[in-house]
């Protein structure tokens, strides 16, 4: 069964760059595309974006404009970069699999909360 | 972009008890491209629910989804001490992806 650990800082000063990194084991990074949801406080869900294997990306318009994400396939990892954070970017950050066909997600790692403060 | 609207925002019932959790989606959501997921607290959501209606790997046969257009629901039949979580709605029919924003079943 996949397993999905996300690691990084736990803590992001204002303005800096967010980053995380998802280490996917059990499984092969290959012919899947790979996903970061965030989870404010208290919050619901938001899709941030994600990437193919291959290196293709697709993010939420919301975000595009300080989001990267990529891919590192020898490492079986990808990751997240988000800049100019604020504190309404405090979340917990999910990686998580997309379905082989369909764009919901069957796999996710157990989550990495991400504070913004100075 | 595809707002979901989940109701109600808490349920309160006992074990044993049929839970009955909505989900509205602001357009029609096609081909019942809608999934639900549980919530427990610390934990990453666990997918329930794809295609409206089927039961994801290994999740029992208490939980069932129906629904189309813009009107989706998950039924609990009888709920075990396990099942109190929260439980999200997503819809894949159209990018932005999006989440309905959480229904709560807490015991009574």
């Amino acid at each position: 069964q996949v397993q999905l650990q996300e690691s990084g800082p736990g803590l992001v000063e204002p303005s800096e760059t967010l980053s995380l990194t998802c280490t996917v084991s059990s499984g092969s990074i290959t012919s899947y595309y790979w996903s970061w949801i965030r989870q404010a406080p208290g919050k619901g869900l938001e899709w941030i974006g994600y990437i193919y294997y291959s290196g293709s990306t697709y993010y939420n318009p919301s975000l595009k404009s300080r989001v990267t994400i990529s891919v590192d396939t020898s490492k079986n990892q990808f990751s997240l970069q988000l800049n100019s954070v604020t504190a309404a970017d405090t979340a917990v950050y999910y990686c998580a699999r997309r379905h082989y066909y369909y764009d919901y997600f069957d796999y996710w790692g157990q989550g990495t909360l991400v504070t913004v403060s100075s | 972009e595809i707002v979901l609207t989940q109701s109600p925002g808490t349920l309160s019932l006992s074990p044993g008890e049929r839970a009955t959790l909505s989900c509205r989606a602001s357009q029609t959501v096609s081909s019942r491209y809608l999934a639900w997921y549980q919530q427990k607290p610390g934990q990453a959501p666990r997918l329930l629910i794809y295609g409206a209606s089927n039961r994801a790997t290994g999740i029992p046969d208490r939980f069932s989804g129906s629904g189309s257009g813009t009107d989706f629901t998950l039924t609990i039949s009888r709920l075990e001490p396990e099942d109190f979580a929260v439980y999200y709605c997503q819809q894949y029919a159209g990018s932005p992806w999006t989440f309905g924003q959480g229904t709560k079943v807490e015991i009574k």
